[in-house]
């Protein structure tokens, strides 16, 4: 099983500032097959990138992903006051399908 | 637009089975794709059950395999989640999600295990 870790826990920046997520996992997730996904208080994550890079329909350009192999990152370039959240990475290239334990975005 | 609702019972007694359904609109299950189940313990992350491609094929987590079936009902575009022998442990929001990716999400829905 692919064990993902994110890092910070917890991020605490202002809205505009960068915010810059980590997932690492314990062994390469094959043809990068790593999803971010928001997930506000209340309500049902929802994808943000899939295939480590590429934003799903509707998202907004300043959320990017990155990386290969065992190390990945989730970017979102100006904080908007709807992006504070937590955000999962989730790996989908091995059985069993595997999370990481999120990292939480609050306002400072 | 593709939606998923789930729907089974909210509340359950240690021992009994959960079992959940999950509707499908907007789009086939014959179609193609997984259809995954994937739950969240109150306030802590997220946990992959497992999966059903459309011609059954079925995938589940190791840890819960031997009380987990997945099922699929073409004719009513619906697929389903059984978890026998339920305890306290398996109180949670289960959510019914397309694909790998996990494109589409249901709302979930909460179970609550307690005697």
């Amino acid at each position: 099983e692919i064990v993902l870790t994110q890092s910070p826990g917890t991020l605490s920046l202002s809205p505009g500032e960068r915010a810059t997520l980590s997932c690492r996992a314990s062994q390469s997730v094959t043809s990068n097959y790593l999803g971010w996904y928001q997930q506000k208080p209340g309500q049902a994550p929802s994808l943000l990138i899939y295939g480590a890079s590429s934003r799903a329909t509707g998202i907004p350009d300043r959320f990017s992903g990155s990386g290969s192999g065992t190390d990945f990152t989730l970017t979102i370039s100006r904080l908007e006051p709807e992006d504070f959240a937590v955000y999962y990475c989730h790996q989908y290239a091995d059985s069993p399908s595997t999370f990481g334990p999120g990292t939480k975005v609050d306002i400072k | 637009q593709v939606q998923l609702q789930e729907s089974g019972p909210g509340l359950l007694k240690p021992s009994e089975t959960l079992s959940l359904t999950c509707t499908v609109s907007g789009y086939s299950l014959t179609s193609g794709y997984y259809w995954v189940w994937i739950r969240q313990p109150p306030g802590k992350g997220l946990e992959w059950i497992g999966a059903i491609f459309h011609s059954g094929n079925t995938y589940y987590h190791p840890s819960l395999k031997s009380r987990v079936t997945i099922s699929v009902d073409t004719s009513k575009n619906q697929f389903s989640l059984k978890l026998t022998s339920v305890t306290a442990a398996d109180t949670a929001i289960y959510y019914c999600v397309r694909d790998h990716v996990l494109d589409y999400w249901g709302q979930g829905t909460l179970v609550t295990v307690s005697s």
